[in-house]
């Protein structure tokens, strides 16, 4: 079983659309999570931390569930610019390095 | 710019050449990493430094690959004897230890080995 997992998607959403991600992760003991963004051919970039109590930045809203063991991202009224690579990150207790989903691909559609 | 930065961004190599790269780290940033991405996957943690000293390294990191920070700034990768395998995005992370574990990546190299 893969440590972080995604669903990769395409996820194909029309302008104007409520979209949600889940990714599951199997260590119990990791002690941070984070959302980045990926454009095609570029490189990751941080989208947001990711809280027990939840955290909203502008239309993304994101949750930990640590009981389930999972993280989710909602994106609320969907840009094209949001077309993108969406990876969700977990970090094992005890170490600083990022475990990486595959990450979930989302395309915007006008 | 004050961002990571890596060179060369592309690399294109036969295989058995040896090849390097460098990272150079947000100017306060005190950890660095490197990753390696294939096509279609989320990024694999290959090794991290905190200021000079190497504190983890993946089972991915076989022999013919070493990294170093001497003096806790940039970063090198050596890849020795390249495979094909090789072949994928090596990208580099840097973060600073006082503001927890917020990674900021770097352009990336592109290695291609024919």
């Amino acid at each position: 079983r893969k440590e972080v997992e995604q669903d990769p998607g395409p996820f194909n959403v029309p302008e104007g659309a409520t979209v949600a991600f889940n990714c599951t992760y199997s260590n119990s003991a990791s002690q941070s999570f984070f959302w980045y963004r990926q454009d095609c051919r570029k490189e990751p970039k941080l989208l947001m931390s990711v809280y027990s109590s939840g955290n909203e930045d502008g239309r993304f809203t994101a949750q930990l569930n640590r009981a389930s063991q999972y993280i989710s991202l909602l994106i609320r009224d969907s840009k094209l610019s949001d077309s993108a690579t969406y990876l969700c990150v977990v970090t094992p207790s005890g170490t600083y390095k990022y475990i990486f989903g595959t990450g979930t691909r989302l395309k915007v559609l006008a | 710019d004050t961002g990571v930065s890596q060179n060369p961004r592309h690399k294109i190599t036969k295989r058995g050449q040896n090849v390097t790269f460098r990272c150079d780290p947000i100017s306060e940033h005190n950890r660095l990493y490197w990753y390696r991405q294939t096509l279609g996957q989320g990024p694999e943690f290959l090794t991290y430094f905190q200021n000079e000293a190497q504190l983890e390294k993946s089972r991915l990191l076989s022999d013919r690959f070493s990294a170093e920070r001497p003096k806790g700034s940039f970063s090198t990768l050596e890849i020795q004897r390249t495979e094909q395998g090789d072949s994928a995005m090596y990208l580099c992370a840097s973060s600073f230890v006082e503001r927890g574990n917020e990674q900021f990546f770097g352009p990336g190299t592109r290695l291609t080995v024919l």
